[in-house]
């Protein structure tokens, strides 16, 4: 396995533009998360897919977040209108299938909104 | 509702040493417990987990943790620290009939030589 990659790794964009991030997960994972992180706290999640469908999104992605994983493999998270406020480390993960598994990481997108 | 607390923003411990950090939770049901690791400018890194069974569960690097269900603990332990275990730890739960993880706002444990 070559475990969760994520790209960019880093992302400077100016207020009120578009971003897009990629996530590709472990080859056999079904299920992949999305969770974002600001310095101080701990990841917080944001949405989750099993295999093409998402299942549950967070109150924390507003309307301008949108997430999708068309054929059940990658992933990609687009923040439409970036504001400073989502200034962060967005972090994917994917596990094997729903319960106990346990949620590999990949090395996070860190954005800077200016 | 799940919720996870590390009462404690820092641990600093002597090498050599054994070293606890705490974690408490809350959930509806019943609970999965993760411990992770970051290090600066990596992602986390799975430890230790707990589903059912033993409360004592052993993990990654020496680390093992104890599962306390009538203190709601998952606290994280190491009977000597390493200078290299000095990083940022997460504890996380996850109701059995959930697929998010709520993660707690990390311990930075400093080990000193």
């Amino acid at each position: 396995d070559t475990g969760v990659s994520q790209d960019p790794r880093h992302k400077i964009t100016k207020r009120g533009q578009n971003v897009t991030f990629r996530c590709d997960p472990i080859s056999e994972h079904n299920r992949l998360y999305w969770y974002r992180q600001t310095l101080g706290q701990g990841p917080e999640f944001l949405t989750y897919f099993q295999n093409e469908a998402q299942l549950e999104k967070s109150r924390l992605l507003s309307d301008r977040f949108s997430a999708e994983r068309p054929k059940g493999s990658f992933s990609t998270l687009e923040i439409q209108r970036t504001e400073q406020g989502d200034s962060a480390m967005y972090l994917c993960a994917s596990s094997l299938e729903l319960g106990a598994d346990t949620q590999y990481f990949g090395p996070g997108t860190r954005l800077t909104v200016l | 509702a799940q919720s996870v607390a590390q009462p404690e923003d820092q641990v600093n411990v002597a090498e050599g040493n054994p070293l606890t950090v705490k974690c408490t939770y809350s959930v509806s049901g019943n609970p999965y417990l993760f411990w992770y690791v970051q290090y600066p400018n990596r992602g986390l890194q799975f430890l230790l987990k707990y589903i059912t069974g033993d409360n004592l569960v052993k993990g990654s690097y020496g680390f093992e943790a104890e599962f306390n269900k009538s203190q709601t603990s998952f606290h994280l332990k190491k009977p000597s620290a390493l200078v290299s275990d000095s990083a940022l730890y997460f504890c996380a739960v996850r109701d059995t009939n959930a697929g998010k993880s709520t993660f707690g706002d990390g311990t930075t444990l400093t080990v000193k030589p």
